[in-house]
């Protein structure tokens, strides 16, 4: 079976641009959650959604994040206006039950 | 005090020797506790799962838990240089408004010498 799928794995960014993350949970997951990751700060749960419904967003540093999932297969995070201190590693994962998590690739991006 | 702490290392020991990673927690009334391991440049995996009080063992790793002290440890046994990683801590922090949210330490650095 195919993990969870993220794109693309490395953006390189200007500040002020407009940046989306994609992911694709494993199917059959109704759990699926969005993750930063920072030498500063570690691994930081942004927000996560059950059967496509957000449940807890108090991760989300400021408005400029956003994050959907129109349907069980897909789940988007933007950020906009980008900034340089925005730049880590996001990661998206997944679940079936809410604990065992499966951890996509990740996208490192980097905002110049 | 920070939810999840875990000493960052890094913690070098020989190949075929125990290793022992420490992890403290603050909420009380966690009731679920994980340890996943994460090479450089990868995405965290799950290695164990822990619930209740005392020692559960899956082939080389053994993960410990004493609730009442809010200490959970991972003991690697026969360690192997392809143990080397970044080992983070994770418990599911209640109170803070939803079952899921998982709250990681900052991950103790591994190094198994040859």
């Amino acid at each position: 079976d195919a993990g969870v799928i993220q794109s693309p794995r490395h953006e390189v960014t200007e500040m002020g641009q407009e940046v989306t993350l994609r992911c694709k949970p494993i199917s059959g997951h109704d759990y699926l959650f969005w993750y930063r990751q920072t030498m500063m700060r570690g691994l930081e749960l942004l927000i996560y959604f059950n059967n496509n419904v957000p449940i807890d967003d108090s991760g989300m540093p400021e408005d400029r994040f956003s994050a959907k999932m129109p349907n069980a297969s897909f789940s988007t995070l933007k950020i906009q206006p980008s900034e340089p201190r925005d730049s880590a590693v996001y990661f998206c994962a997944s679940s079936l039950f809410i604990n065992t998590q499966y951890f996509g690739p990740g996208t490192r991006l980097t905002v110049l | 005090q920070k939810e999840v702490e875990q000493n960052s290392g890094p913690l070098s020991v020989p190949e075929g020797a125990i290793a022992s990673l420490n992890c403290t927690y603050s909420d009380r009334v966690s009731q679920s506790f994980f340890w996943y391991r994460q090479y450089s440049g990868k995405s965290p995996e799950l290695i164990m799962s822990i619930y209740s009080n005392g020692d559960k063992e899956d082939g080389r790793f053994t993960a410990q838990l004493n609730k009442a002290s809010q200490y959970v440890s991972l003991l690697i046994r026969d360690s192997q240089p392809s143990d080397s990683a970044t080992y983070l801590c994770a418990v599911n922090i209640r109170g803070k408004g939803s079952q899921g949210n998982l709250i990681f330490g900052k991950g103790t650095k591994l190094s198994v010498k040859p």
